[in-house]
């Protein structure tokens, strides 16, 4: 994950919101998207973006794309004990014959 | 109703033995993949087959060996278990390599090697 960076940690209280950052190397990147893990499951799709769009909002996410800056963002309103997980970002390459490429993920801690 | 289901969800064996690991999926995908997830979470591709075709090794011992029966299983071969083999093994799916063709995760399968 070392062309897709993200912090490690994120700290936040109950009913704050989450932005959860990540930034990228590539200008062949086609789509980005966020995925959910938690304890001891699988990775869940949470939502994507192409490349050619600024935002996109579904319900409490709202993904923020600056292409100019290589920057995606996670944005979780009302943030809740339930969010509590391992958020990967992951971009898809089209010079790499379309491979994902995955941040470390930050895992998301919820304070009471 | 599992998209992507992995077998067994837990493995503990010995340094030396041989196990595998199966993989499912009912999504109708053409593409599968193996991933390995190490203690500090960081996510490393191993295989990847689209229609029982290898098409991306990386850089993996050949004690592991994926083995594709057809397009909705693949399943992984390990040998010679080692130490540094105890990692969380996912496999994938997705519709081929399409630009927006997100992955669909198993839940996993946590091999600890004693």
């Amino acid at each position: 994950g070392e062309d897709v960076e993200q912090s490690l940690f994120l700290s936040v209280r109950e009913g704050d919101s989450s932005v959860i950052n990540c930034t990228y190397t590539d200008s062949s990147s086609t789509y980005l998207y966020w995925y959910k893990q938690e304890p001891g499951a699988g990775l869940q799709l949470l939502t994507y973006i192409f490349s050619n769009m600024d935002m996109k909002q579904d319900q409490r996410l709202t993904v923020l794309l600056n292409k100019k800056d290589k920057h995606l963002s996670l944005r979780i309103a009302d943030t809740q004990t339930g969010d509590s997980a391992i958020y990967f970002c992951a971009e898809r390459r089209a010079d790499s014959n379309y491979q994902l490429i995955w941040g470390a993920g930050t895992k998301l801690i919820i304070k009471p | 109703d599992t998209a992507v289901s992995q077998t067994p969800k837990y493995l503990v064996t010995q340094m030396g033995n041989d196990k595998s690991i199966k993989c499912e999926q009912n999504l109708g995908h053409d593409t599968m993949y193996w991933y390995k997830q190490d203690s500090k979470k960081f996510l490393k591709i191993m295989f990847s087959y689209n229609n029982k075709e290898l098409i991306i090794n990386e850089t993996v011992p050949n004690r592991f060996s994926p083995k594709s029966p057809d397009k909705a299983h693949l399943n992984l071969h390990i040998n010679s278990l080692e130490l540094g083999d105890s990692a969380v093994y996912f496999c994938a799916s997705s519709q081929g390599q399409v630009h927006n063709s997100p992955l669909h995760f198993g839940n996993g399968t946590r091999l600890t090697v004693t």
